[in-house]
C-alpha cells in the first residue's frame, strides 16, 4: 500500500499568515491526490483535487501544487474559519490511504 | 442538489451485529462509487472500501477486509455498511462520500458506539 507521510502533524499560525501542509508519497501517485478540510461534528470538505484543481465553491486562498511524490496546500492568508484538520487522500491506487492529518489552529 | 443521507447513531453491545446505511439523492446513483470511511474517536480518517452501485464491484483495505460488509441496494439507491459482530473497538464515526475524481459530496456521518 502507499504510504501518505503529511506534515506538519499541527501548526498554529495568525491570521492572514502564509501557511503550507506537505504531503509525501511512498511512491509516485501522478496528479492522483485530494485535500480535504475535516472539522469536529462536520463530515469532510473536498478542497482540491488531482492535486491543483480547486473544488467548486473553494475559496481561492487555498491552493495546490505537486505531482510524483510530494505535495502541497497552501492557504495564501489564513481565515478564522480555516480552523480546522487537513487531511491528504492519494486516490491513484487501491487501497486508498490517507495522510495522518494536520490540526490547524488559529493564535 | 446532490445528497447524502446516513442512518442515525447507533448504540450496540459487543457481539451483536449492524448495518448502517448512505442514501444518495440529486444524481444518478448508480454512475459513481460510493466509499465508506473511518475515524475512531481523537484519529485521523481511515478508507475502508468502496462499492460500484451499477455492479456491486466491491474493494475493500486489506485493515478492513473481512471485518465489514459494503453493499448495495439500487431500488433504494441505498449503500450499506454491516458488522456481523460488533468489537468495542468499532466505536468511531462512520462517513461515506461519493468518488468522482475524489470524494466530492460527503454523508452526514453516523455515530457507532459498542460498549457492554
Amino acid at each position: 500500500a502507499i504510504q501518505m507521510t503529511q506534515s506538519p502533524s499541527s501548526l498554529s499560525a495568525s491570521v492572514g499568515d502564509r501557511v503550507t501542509i506537505t504531503c509525501r508519497a511512498s511512491q509516485g501517485i501522478g496528479t492522483d491526490l485530494g485535500w480535504y478540510q475535516h472539522k469536529p461534528g462536520k463530515a469532510p470538505k473536498l478542497l482540491i483535487s488531482g492535486a491543483t484543481t480547486l473544488h467548486s465553491g473553494v475559496p481561492s486562498r487555498f491552493g495546490g501544487s505537486g505531482t510524483g511524490t510530494d505535495f502541497t496546500l497552501a492557504i495564501s492568508s489564513l481565515q478564522p474559519e480555516d480552523s480546522a484538520t487537513y487531511y491528504c487522500l492519494q486516490d491513484a491506487s487501491y487501497p486508498l490511504t490517507f495522510g495522518g492529518g494536520t490540526k490547524v489552529e488559529i493564535k | 442538489e446532490v445528497q447524502l443521507v446516513q442512518s442515525g447513531a447507533e448504540v450496540k453491545k459487543p457481539g451483536e451485529s449492524l448495518k448502517i446505511s448512505c442514501k444518495g439523492s440529486g444524481y444518478y446513483f448508480t454512475s459513481y462509487w460510493i466509499g465508506w470511511v473511518r475515524q475512531m474517536p481523537g484519529k485521523g480518517l481511515e478508507w475502508m472500501g468502496i462499492i460500484f452501485p451499477g455492479d456491486s464491484d466491491t474493494i475493500y483495505s486489506p485493515s478492513f477486509q473481512g471485518q465489514v460488509t459494503i453493499s448495495v441496494d439500487k431500488s433504494t439507491n441505498t449503500a450499506h455498511l454491516q458488522w456481523s459482530s460488533l468489537k468495542a473497538s468499532d466505536t468511531a464515526m462512520y462517513y461515506c462520500a461519493r468518488r468522482v475524481e475524489a470524494f466530492d459530496y460527503w454523508g452526514q456521518g453516523t455515530l457507532v458506539t459498542v460498549s457492554s
